[in-house]
């Protein structure tokens, strides 16, 4: 089973609008959770990375929150353009000594005029 | 800076056929990793390294070898190549930090490999 799970699959949004993208996981011991966004044919790119105590981080239109009690995070994209098409994932790392990342499947984020 | 350079971008392979996936970065990193990505699931850890000379299996080695001679370049190796092998495959890399792992990992563009 998956450790984090990320919903929904896929979206589309009218330019403009605001989403939020949902990550649950069960990751243990927690480290941190990342977001990373993902072009078509690209590789991922960091948008937050967010430590146990930090319950809010935000990067230009992307607001990410944790919530390490309940083990899910959000990300938000505020005021939506058609270059925030892409796949958003939810990563989490764990305490161990190299920092191993278990990667969500990702949210398919699809921005339309 | 380039970043994370990874070739080719491309490969069609027969099965059985082996081959190379080069990647190099320029930022001096000490920790490197490959990943590769299938429909629908998240990445998975193939291999990694901390440093020149010093390499560890993921959660998905079988299949493959890597080498690390320089701080720069983390090849891998695929040796008999089969289809379940079909994946885009990353490499990244990431500064090694004060903290324990809170640095962002640099991905390449990726390598697309399909086995035939």
């Amino acid at each position: 089973k998956n450790q984090v799970e990320q919903s929904p699959q896929s979206l589309i949004i009218l330019e403009g609008k605001n989403c939020t993208l949902q990550c649950n996981y069960t990751v243990s011991p927690f480290s941190n959770l990342r977001w990373y966004k993902q072009d078509t044919g690209r590789g991922p790119v960091s948008l937050t990375i967010m430590t146990f105590s930090e319950n809010t981080k935000s990067n230009g239109r992307y607001t990410a929150t944790l919530d390490a009690d309940t083990k899910q995070s959000s990300l938000h994209i505020t005021a939506s353009q058609l270059s925030d098409s892409a796949s958003y994932i939810c990563v989490v790392g764990s305490t161990d000594s190299w920092g191993k990342l278990q990667f969500g499947a990702g949210t398919q984020v699809v921005v339309t005029p | 800076n380039a970043g994370v350079t990874q070739t080719p971008k491309f490969r069609i392979l027969k099965i059985g056929q082996s081959m190379t996936l080069q990647c190099t970065q320029d930022m001096n990193h000490n920790y490197m990793y490959w990943y590769r990505q299938d429909p629908g699931m998240g990445l998975k850890l193939i291999y990694y390294s901390v440093g020149a000379g010093i390499t560890d299996k993921g959660e998905v080695p079988n299949g493959y070898n890597v080498s690390r001679s320089t701080t720069e370049d983390f090849p891998l190796r695929l040796e008999l190549a089969a289809p379940s092998q079909t994946s885009v495959y990353f490499c990244a890399s990431r500064d090694r930090g004060a903290g324990l792992s809170n640095q962002p990992q640099h991905f390449g563009d990726g390598t697309r490999l399909s086995i035939l």
